[in-house]
């Protein structure tokens, strides 16, 4: 059975960098074809992908956000973690970690964590 | 960047009675389509891949369909625990997802 959790700060304040953390349980990073991305959705708004991270370290992010977007993998702790920089208050939103089901480059997603609300605001 | 467009932003149904969704991609996708159904402080659920592929455990009333640039999904009589919003999203390329459609009560 499949499992994701986030964590990370509920309150951020403008311009101060995001580190949320997935921790996941039911399948192993280190397992080819295996990959986890990060989805985030404003109060009442649509979904919006950031990133993804794959088996082989690989790393995709949102074109619009690349910039300021890290996503990391610890394969031992099964966890990953992804770092936003310089929060402004469009940032608030609820971020969801979500296993990648393999298909193709990209894939789906499967199973989700239930989110994290992360508000910026000073 | 390809761009998922979904129609209706809402639709109103009486329960029992059959839904249909639509989403539009701004480029061909083969069957790189999923949908997800989120319900109020919970996180997506997916429902279909593969433009037409259940997803396990999901009722056989769900159905997908479509490829190449146009995808519906059906619901094929609705129960109170289908009212919903529904996203769908493409994989041919990086992710994206449409606006999604919220499903209400008529």
């Amino acid at each position: 059975q499949i499992t994701l959790k986030e964590s990370g700060p509920t309150l951020v304040r403008p311009t101060q960098t995001l580190t949320l953390t997935c921790t996941f349980s039911g399948f192993s990073l280190s397992t080819r074809g295996e990959g986890v991305g990060w989805i985030r959705q404003p109060p009442g708004k649509a979904l919006e992908w950031l990133a993804l991270v794959y088996w082989d370290d690989d790393e995709r992010y949102s074109p619009s956000l690349k910039n300021r977007l890290t996503i990391t993998k610890d394969t031992s702790k099964n966890q990953v973690v992804l770092t936003m920089t310089n929060l402004d208050p469009v940032d608030t939103a609820t971020y969801f970690c979500a296993h990648r089901r393999e298909a193709g480059i990209v894939g789906y997603f499967d199973y989700w964590g239930q989110g994290t609300l992360v508000t910026v605001s000073s | 960047e390809i761009v998922m467009t979904q129609s209706p932003a809402t639709l109103s149904v009486s329960p029992g009675e059959r839904a249909t969704l639509s989403c539009r991609a701004s480029q061909s996708l083969s069957s790189n389509l999923a949908w997800y159904q989120q319900k109020p402080g919970q996180a997506p659920r997916l429902l279909i891949y593969g433009e037409s592929t259940r997803a396990t455990g999901i009722p056989a009333r769900f159905s997908g369909s479509g490829s190449g640039t146009e995808f519906t999904l059906t619901i094929s009589s609705l129960q109170s625990e289908d009212f919903a919003v529904y996203y769908c999203q493409q994989y041919n390329t990086w992710p994206t997802f449409g606006q999604g459609t919220r499903l209400e009560i008529k």
